[in-house]
């Protein structure tokens, strides 16, 4: 079974500042997708940044990257020049790829991220 | 693009009573739709992944007979809730994927949520 852990549970950082968020995860597959997802107040679930895990190259999406460690098994985000908005709760997800078509979502605990003005 | 709705957001109903939450991916086809609960301030928990005219599979734990699902066309999943009782209270979340036309998935796109109350 895939585990996804998120060590940090709380974090707060000043508005502006640079913050990142780790993740760690076990599997022995070889194919899969990793995701951060973002839960602001309002509960909706939104998709931050995606990684395939075949790819070298780590993902960036404005001023959120990943630094994606396939041996170590770490996929931490980075969020640059954080903005108030940015306050949410985060979620570290896997994905294991297959033909099958019914992949599922690993979720780790979440971190919860607050900007400071 | 890849918008995902629930109806409603939020519904209280008495104990005993059964209730329907509708998932839509209002702008692609989704042939496989995911069922999640969520209790507060924790993380999603898995509850089924539904596929377009089959069954759904559900998660160990997880009481098909109470948690009915159909997904009877390629943009709608719904989520029957039987025999509602208050341990049922919590926020339930779909999600649809957007299939590669190559075979491999791609991203789950989430709805808003449904906030369940059952006095």
């Amino acid at each position: 079974a895939q585990t996804v852990t998120q060590s940090q549970p709380e974090m707060s950082v000043q508005e502006a500042e640079t913050v990142t968020l780790s993740c760690t995860y076990d599997t022995s597959e070889n194919n899969y997708y990793l995701f951060w997802y973002k839960q602001p107040p309002s509960r909706q679930m939104i998709l931050v940044i995606r990684q395939e895990a075949y790819k070298q190259q780590n993902a960036t999406e404005n001023r959120f990257s990943v630094n994606f460690q396939k041996a170590a098994k770490s996929f931490s985000l980075k969020i640059s020049d954080s903005q108030l908005g940015d306050t949410a709760m985060y979620f570290c997800a896997f994905m294991i790829l297959s033909n099958f078509g019914n992949e599922k979502l690993t979720f780790g605990t979440g971190t919860r991220l607050t900007i400071i003005p | 693009g890849a918008v995902v709705s629930q109806h409603p957001s939020w519904v209280i109903c008495k104990s005993g009573t059964s209730v329907k939450i509708e998932c839509r991916s209002l702008d692609f086809q989704a042939t496989t739709m995911f069922w999640y609960r969520q209790f507060p301030k924790q993380s999603l928990m898995l509850m089924a992944t539904s596929n377009e005219g089959s069954k759904a599979t559900y998660e160990q734990g997880v009481e098909k007979d109470k948690f009915l699902i159909n997904h009877a066309s390629l943009t709608l999943s719904t989520l029957t809730v039987t025999s509602a009782h208050p341990e049922d209270s919590s926020f339930y979340i779909c999600s649809a994927r957007v299939a590669r036309t190559s075979g491999f998935t791609d991203t789950q796109y989430f709805g808003p949520g449904t906030r369940l109350t059952v006095l």
